[in-house]
């Protein structure tokens, strides 16, 4: 099975940057996706890793080390509204239990971005 | 304009009486699921469809079914709904295959079972 562990919250100032981490137990996947919720609203897919390293996607980075079962997403230039809830998933692979399903997400990161 | 609709976006309900979620995506992805969001929970599958007429249980699927007549639709059925299936629920899709990691999600139907 899948299991993903993200800090519940996180709070930086504008202009900073911040670092979301992701810590995962899965017996296999495809690749870690990053998605951002903005309250009351519906997720939309920020970037996927399905190598390991760094992507870069504008101010938004986002790195995966399958060695250390870790990924983050980084964020830089905070802007206020950046304030959102930040979710990694993983896609699992043929290998691991429930293998055709889409994505497991992990329980979210709060971002508030102060002025 | 590709996108993800639902509806109702809104309901409130009574414990027991069946209702119907719908979900319709334009995008022709063959991909589509459902999701719960509770908080502190993230976000749990309910159910997910791999192409017309192919369904599975996710994680979370008592007490809700779902059919995929066409590609297009993916309604959640609640026959007999709860108060613990109160929540805000999303539908996504995506293409099969490599590109499943991107979900595109509808906008959410907040369900409140009095």
């Amino acid at each position: 099975g899948q299991s993903l562990e993200q800090p519940s919250e996180v709070t930086a100032v504008e202009g900073a940057i911040v670092q979301i981490n992701c810590t995962y137990q899965t017996s296999g996947f495809y690749g870690l996706s990053w998605y951002q919720q903005h309250d009351g609203g519906a997720p939309t897919f920020l970037s996927y890793n399905a190598l390991d390293g760094l992507e870069e996607t504008g101010r938004f980075s986002s790195f995966l080390s399958r060695s250390d079962s870790y990924g983050y997403l980084l964020l830089q230039e905070l802007q206020m509204k950046d304030s959102a809830s930040y979710f990694c998933a993983v896609r699992p692979s043929a290998l691991s239990s429930g293998s055709a399903r889409q994505l497991t997400f992990g329980s979210g990161t709060q971002l508030t971005v102060l002025p | 304009e590709a996108q993800v609709t639902q509806n109702p976006r809104y309901l409130i309900t009574v414990t027991g009486k069946k209702l119907t979620v719908t979900c319709s995506q334009n995008m022709n992805h063959e991909y589509m699921s459902w999701y719960r969001q509770d908080p502190g929970l993230g976000l749990r599958q309910i159910y997910y469809s791999m192409n017309v007429e192919v369904t599975d249980k996710g994680d979370v699927p008592e007490g809700y079914k779902v059919s995929r007549k066409e590609k297009r639709n993916f309604p959640l059925i609640l026959e007999s709904p709860s108060p613990n299936q109160t929540s805000l629920y999303f539908c996504a899709s995506s293409f099969r295959g490599m590109s499943s990691y991107e979900q595109y999600f509808g906008p959410g139907t907040r369900l409140t079972v009095t």
